[in-house]
């Protein structure tokens, strides 16, 4: 049972543009979301992350949508980059009393054209 | 300060083989978790430590996987008979417990993985 979903599978933006990557999920006791970058070679690192009490959340470029009626979250790279293209996990867990263990989407790997 | 670091990078190793993996984690940091990341896929939750003991083990796919974190600081993931499905970048993660006055869940810095080939 996949518990988190995450779409496109792969993304090509121009230079400039807007890169939306969206995941669903299934368990409703999920508390935590967090978004994660990797390159090729290296480990994911964490990027931005929410809890479902707000629904929104912006740090710089990255923003985080969430709609926990939808069970549905989004990353969005506002003025995307080439040193943005990497492949993006979405991420979810149940807390600290579950271990904080993470579950993750498949990724999406993300072009950005110059 | 320095990162969470894997050793060995790459390891090749035959069928049916031994092969142990290492992870430094960051200093101070309690909590210690196992993923596995297949080719083309996301990570996927093995086992999480907090201190010395296997909180959860949940994630270790048969009785050929175990690891152990006997100080509370490296930790080492063994898998026994190796069969080439065991192939896939092996990452670790560390991070900091919550406070005593609870708090919330806090962020996993991850390593850059060894990549694991069995032929």
């Amino acid at each position: 049972q996949q518990q988190v979903k995450q779409s496109p599978q792969s993304l090509i933006v121009q230079k400039g543009g807007i890169s939306i990557i969206n995941c669903a999920y299934e368990n409703t006791a999920f508390d935590y979301f967090p978004w994660y970058q990797q390159f090729p070679g290296k480990g994911p690192a964490l990027l931005i992350a929410i809890r479902p009490d707000v629904s929104e959340k912006k740090e710089g470029r990255f923003t985080i949508s969430f709609n926990k009626s939808a069970k549905q979250f989004s990353l969005h790279i506002m003025d995307s980059q080439p040193g943005d293209s990497a492949t993006y996990f979405c991420a979810a867990s149940r807390g600290w009393e579950y271990g904080n263990k993470l579950v993750f989407g498949a990724g999406t790997i993300l072009r950005v054209k110059s | 300060g320095a990162g969470v670091s894997q050793t060995p990078s790459n390891k090749v190793t035959e069928k049916g083989k031994y092969v142990e993996l290492r992870c430094d984690p960051i200093s101070g940091h309690t909590a210690l978790y196992w993923y596995r990341q297949s080719l083309g896929q996301g990570p996927e939750f093995l086992i999480y430590f907090q201190g010395t003991g296997a909180a959860d083990d949940s994630g270790l796919p048969n009785d050929r996987f175990f690891a152990v974190r006997p100080e509370g600081s490296v930790s080492t993931l063994k898998i026994q008979r190796t069969e080439r499905g065991d192939s896939a970048v092996y990452l670790c993660a560390s991070s900091r417990l919550p406070g005593l006055a609870g708090g919330s869940t806090d962020t996993q810095y991850f390593g850059p993985g060894t990549r694991l080939t069995v032929l």
